[in-house]
């Protein structure tokens, strides 16, 4: 069974600070990863999306794929009380099986 | 590009009765998904749809079915409504399956 385990929260980072968000991942296989943002009563959005190992940097947001440790974090620095939300992450291995999602992180940046 | 709408937005029914949900991706996107999601719960996954057809679908009962047509809408469907049932069903569209997906605003459905 494929799943994806994040720490369900809350993370309460300080306004201004850098919060860090991390997901594991069980199958080997996983090619592609995702971060999205969900505010309570919304649907999800897309921050940004990771396919190689290493950092991907846009704007205050920093996707790290580390496939060996099977984990994808996200920075976001200079944390805004808007950035309060649940993030979850998700992978995907082929194009044959859906994308499998983390029951998300909730973060609040306290002002 | 407009996004991945869905309707209707919300919806009350009453235990027992049927409804149906719509999706339409965004424009050239060819697979669908379909999540529950419920106060606690992560995104529970129902069914995928590309090209029309039913390409994985996830644990749930029969009661729920979906389908696809020719321009990629898709619609779901649920049949003898369960209290249980309440929650923001949400439609993802993807160009391709494993590909990025986007969501819609999602239908939020009240069983009562």
């Amino acid at each position: 069974q494929k799943e994806v385990e994040q720490n369900s929260g809350p993370l309460s980072v300080p306004e201004g600070a850098i919060a860090s968000l991390n997901c594991t991942y069980s199958d080997r296989g996983s090619q592609s990863f995702f971060w999205y943002r969900q505010y309570s009563g919304k649907s999800p959005e897309l921050i940004m999306f990771i396919y190689s190992n290493g950092d991907k940097e846009d704007g205050r947001f920093t996707a790290q794929l580390n496939k060996a440790s099977q984990y994808v974090s996200l920075l976001i620095r200079d944390s805004q009380p808007s950035d309060s939300a649940t993030y979850l992450c998700a992978f995907g291995n082929s194009g044959n099986t859906p994308l499998v999602f983390g029951k998300g992180t909730r973060l609040s940046v306290i002002a | 590009k407009a996004g991945v709408t869905q309707t209707p937005r919300y919806l009350i029914k009453t235990r027992g009765q049927q409804v149906t949900l719509s999706c339409s991706p965004i424009s050239g996107h060819r697979s669908v998904s379909w999540y529950q999601q419920t106060p606690g719960q992560g995104l529970q996954f129902l069914f995928e749809y590309f090209s029309e057809t039913q390409r994985n679908k996830g644990n749930f009962p029969g009661r729920f079915s979906g389908r696809q047509f020719s321009n990629s809408r898709s619609e779901m469907n649920v049949s003898t409504l369960e209290l249980g049932d309440s929650a923001l069903y949400l439609c993802a569209s993807s160009a391709r399956q494993g590909d990025t997906q986007y969501f819609g605003p999602g239908t939020r459905l009240t069983v009562l």
